[in-house]
């Protein structure tokens, strides 16, 4: 079974600083994809950024990028010039090619700082 | 853009009592899936659904839930015989197919609360 795992439960940084919000996960498949998702208040799940395994190069979509480490099964994500509007839940989520089902961590609460 | 649309973004209703809960998922999409959020706690997978049957169920998915698709159109999911601890949001989600593009899609959920 594949397992995610989110080991800050909540972090804040300031407007317009970087932030880095750690996962790792556990699996023997060769072949998933990762992907982390934004939560904010209102509880939709709005997708950020999307990584295939089998890609060296990381993700990137404007102010977010991810350092995907897979020998190590690290996924983390960088949000770069933080604004107020990424507070919000983040939540890494894994999925295995031609599977069915989306694991998700239990989420990292960000608080950007005025 | 296409969505995933749910209905109702609310739902409250007595413990013992069944409740259906909809999705419209994305027109040309294949794949769907509920999954629920206790509050405070994580997103949790209950069940897959292809091809007019459930392809995958996680362990909370036990006899007192159901899903169809009972058009073309819908995908719902069906609650027995609430109990309180059924008290989560509800998102249902809709992917295209399995190919190395794809990613899921989430409507914007069912908050039920079980009272």
């Amino acid at each position: 079974a594949q397992t995610v795992t989110q080991s800050q439960p909540e972090m804040s940084v300031q407007e317009a600083e970087t932030v880095t919000l750690s996962c790792t996960y556990d699996t023997s498949e060769n072949n998933y994809y990762l992907f982390w998702y934004k939560q904010p208040p209102s509880r939709q799940m709005i997708l950020v950024i999307r990584q295939e395994a089998y890609k060296q190069q990381n993700a990137t979509e404007n102010r977010f990028s991810v350092n995907f480490q897979k020998a190590a099964k690290s996924f983390s994500l960088k949000i770069s010039d933080s604004q107020l509007g990424d507070t919000a839940m983040y939540f890494c989520a894994f999925m295995k090619h031609g599977n069915n089902d989306m694991r998700f961590g239990a989420g990292t609460r960000l608080t950007v700082k005025p | 853009e296409p969505e995933v649309t749910q209905t109702p973004s609310h739902q409250v209703t007595q413990m013992g009592q069944e409740v259906i809960l909809r999705c419209v998922p994305i027109s040309n999409h294949l794949y769907f899936y509920w999954y629920r959020q206790i509050l405070g706690q994580k997103v949790e997978f209950l069940v897959s659904f292809y091809n007019n049957e459930i392809s995958e169920k996680s362990e909370i998915f036990d006899d007192q839930f159901s899903v169809e698709r009972p058009d073309g159109s819908n995908f719902t999911l069906k609650i027995r015989s609430t109990k309180l601890e059924d008290s989560a949001m509800y998102f249902c989600a809709s992917m295209k197919g399995a190919s190395t593009n794809e990613k899921l899609f989430f409507g914007s959920g069912t908050q039920l609360s079980v009272l």
